[in-house]
């Protein structure tokens, strides 16, 4: 099946910085990728949605300036936390599709802000 | 490493009839959520299920997950095109604290 990566899988840093987070479609051509984060007891939200080449779209609560996406070709995408605080530390998650059917997901990737 | 298997892999059923979705995991599920997709769209949130012998419900659609925590079913009733999309299964991984999923259900209703 299709192979998607994310990097790092675990990172920590300190609270202000800013935290880049990689999702790489390995054997195919993502159109579209869509950024997760795991909150207690719903799992996965969704934050945003990226289209190759053009500005994501983010869910309604989701702070576009805070979560910067960047779709820039059609085998990456990436998500800056941009000066992080705690409360941002989460489990990262995206996922790849290359047609409107299946999606596939990422390894995840484990934000800890100190 | 434990994982997710997801039966049938699409169905087709005429409007108004009642369908199930399987999925069941190698080992016991600490968390198991239920996701729905519409194509092209990320997915959206419908149910979680912790407790052997659990059952939730919303509107149509009913989950369940059995007393050994290693299988859980998706029940929809009198099934409508709104319906129509991927489910998707996912579960925590207690290992590494990561995400698993299904290979997801493709669901398609015949008005």
């Amino acid at each position: 099946g299709a192979v998607v990566s994310q990097h790092p899988s675990r990172v920590i840093c300190k609270s202000g910085t800013s935290v880049k987070i990689e999702c790489r479609s390995l054997d195919f051509q993502a159109t579209t990728m869509f950024w997760y984060r795991q909150f207690p007891k719903q799992s996965l939200m969704l934050m945003a949605t990226s289209n190759e080449g053009s500005k994501a779209t983010y869910e309604q609560g989701v702070e576009k300036d805070k979560f910067l996406i960047n779709h820039a070709s059609l085998t990456l995408s990436t998500l800056t936390v941009t000066s992080a605080h705690p409360e941002d530390s989460s489990f990262y998650i995206c996922s790849a599709s290359a047609s409107t059917d299946t999606q596939y997901f990422g390894p995840g990737t484990r934000l800890t802000v100190l | 490493s434990q994982e997710l298997e997801q039966s049938p892999q699409s169905l087709i059923v005429q409007e108004g009839k009642n369908l199930t979705i399987n999925c069941t995991s190698s080992k016991t599920l600490y968390g198991l959520y239920w996701y729905k997709q519409k194509y092209g769209e990320g997915l959206i949130f419908l149910m979680m299920l912790q407790k052997g012998g659990e059952e939730k419900s919303h509107e149509k659609i009913t989950a369940k997950l059995d007393e050994k925590k290693q299988q859980s079913s998706l029940h929809i009733t009198a099934s409508q095109p709104s319906h129509a999309g991927i489910y998707l299964c996912g579960a925590d991984e207690r290992s590494q604290g990561n995400l698993i999923f299904g290979k997801g259900t493709k669901l398609s209703v015949k008005p």
